[in-house]
């Protein structure tokens, strides 16, 4: 079974400040993939990223960072100087293939991230 | 771009009520998906469909039955509300149809309370 696991329920921050969200995960498939995806006050699910399980490393896209790590099944979103307008809930993801051959994808929980001017 | 469209945003049912939840994309997407999200539960899948004229069942499909119409529409029926359907619903859909490395990509959510 998949799992995956975002400890932290809500972050606030101040305006500026560096902040690192976490999500760990748990699978026995040796082929998947990782999600970011941030859901702003609108509602619907935005994508962030993707990274398959070959591929470690990290990535940046302008204030955002990714670092995967495999030996501690962990895929940490950081987000650099951050903005008021990072404020979402932000959800990790996993996927595999089900029995049948399809996508098969486990959420997160989420975490809030609140951006205090 | 429209991308995936919900109706409607908004419903309030009484107990026993029965409602269609609309979704339609327009990116020619083979698979779509119903999702339900809950406080400290995160989305969780009530049913896909990964191609026009399959559906299969997802972790939490009880009380739920859906429809392919077509590649465009994947309707969600609540054949008989009860308040623990009570839920913001998603609809979604992939790019790729087949394979774990899909991009999902999501409607705005139908905000669903069953009184």
């Amino acid at each position: 079974a998949q799992k995956v696991t975002q400890a932290q329920t809500e972050i606030s921050v101040v305006e500026k400040e560096d902040v690192t969200l976490d999500c760990v995960y748990e699978t026995r498939d040796t082929t998947y993939y990782l999600f970011w995806y941030k859901q702003p006050p609108s509602g619907e699910l935005v994508f962030l990223i993707r990274r398959n399980s070959f591929d470690e490393q990290n990535e940046i896209s302008g204030r955002y960072s990714w670092n995967f790590q495999k030996s501690t099944s962990s895929f940490n979103f950081t987000i650099t100087a951050s903005q008021v307008v990072d404020s979402a809930v932000y959800f990790c993801a996993l996927s595999v293939l089900n029995s049948g051959g399809y996508q098969k994808v486990t959420f997160g929980i989420g975490t809030k991230l609140q951006v205090i001017p | 771009n429209a991308g995936v469209t919900q109706t409607p945003k908004f419903q309030v049912l009484k107990t026993g009520q029965s409602m269609t939840l609309q979704c339609a994309q327009d990116m020619n997407h083979n698979s779509m998906y119903w999702y339900r999200q809950d406080p400290g539960m995160g989305l969780r899948l009530i049913y896909y469909s990964a191609s026009e004229g399959t559906t299969d069942k997802g972790e939490v499909p009880n009380g739920y039955n859906v429809s392919r119409l077509n590649k465009r529409e994947f309707s969600l029926r609540l054949e008989s509300a009860a308040p623990s359907q009570t839920s913001v619903y998603f609809c979604a859909s992939s790019e790729e149809g087949l394979g774990r490395e899909s991009i999902q990509y999501f409607g705005a959510g139908t905000r669903l309370s069953v009184l």
